[in-house]
């Protein structure tokens, strides 16, 4: 089945430096979209990118999708403690048999920020 | 209104019980799913729901059974399971289906808190 690898796994941090995940398919993507899971919690939406290239911007998150809609990535500039969690991209795949239309989350990144 | 409520937070059941989780929704969404999250792992798709009907099956063990029985109403009947089942079901809704918005923006997915599951 379609996979959206997720690198790195775990990421360790000092308040005020810069986290970035990144994401990659083999095949291209319809949609990417990125949750953030905290400790204990549930995925909640962050974002969801469409166009090849697109860049969108919330405070401190940068998120991008590549032009050829295969990788994506977060960037996270001045971490703060409330950075902490679990974040996950996730695909969606157009015309992929049973995966059509759903979301095939990666793996996932542990960020943890040392204050 | 933008919450997923699911019931209950957390349930131990025996293999040998009979049980349902509870999901419910009022944002007039018309898609819903049911995810499976075990620890440090991403959550994965069991069932989905479209218009009130099942449209994607995950390939999802017979005892677990999914019911729709409203567009506001999501249930996961679980019947004799195994250890290895317990996890963090997660219930999400959207207003379509992703299939029919794929390469359009909005349709966000909301996700309920989850309910814990430990079999024993």
């Amino acid at each position: 089945g379609q996979q959206v690898m997720q690198i790195p796994q775990y990421q360790h941090v000092q308040e005020g430096e810069d986290f970035t995940t990144y994401c990659n398919s083999s095949t291209t993507l319809s949609n990417i979209q990125w949750y953030k899971q905290r400790p204990g919690g549930h995925p909640v939406f962050l974002i969801q990118l469409v166009k090849s290239g697109e860049v969108k911007k919330q405070k401190r998150l940068t998120f991008q999708f590549g032009e050829a809609k295969k990788n994506s990535s977060l960037h996270i500039t001045a971490t703060q403690t409330t950075d902490v969690g679990t974040y996950f991209c996730a695909g969606i795949y157009l015309n992929y048999g049973g995966s059509q239309g759903n979301l095939i989350f990666g793996k996932g990144t542990k960020l943890s920020v040392k204050p | 209104d933008t919450e997923v409520t699911q019931t209950p937070k957390h349930l131990v059941m025996g293999m040998t019980n009979k049980k349902s989780l509870k999901c419910e929704q009022h944002m007039g969404h018309r898609a819903m799913y049911w995810y499976k999250q075990k620890a440090k792992k991403p959550p994965e798709l069991m069932f989905v729901y479209s218009y009130e009907k099942l449209s994607i099956n995950e390939s999802v063990p017979s005892r677990f059974s999914p019911e729709c029985p409203n567009s506001s109403l999501l249930n996961l009947h679980l019947h004799a399971l195994q250890p290895e089942d317990s996890a963090l079901y997660l219930c999400a809704s959207s207003q379509y289906h992703l299939s029919l918005t794929s390469g359009r923006g909005g349709n966000t997915i909301y996700f309920g808190e989850g309910s814990w599951l430990t079999v024993v």
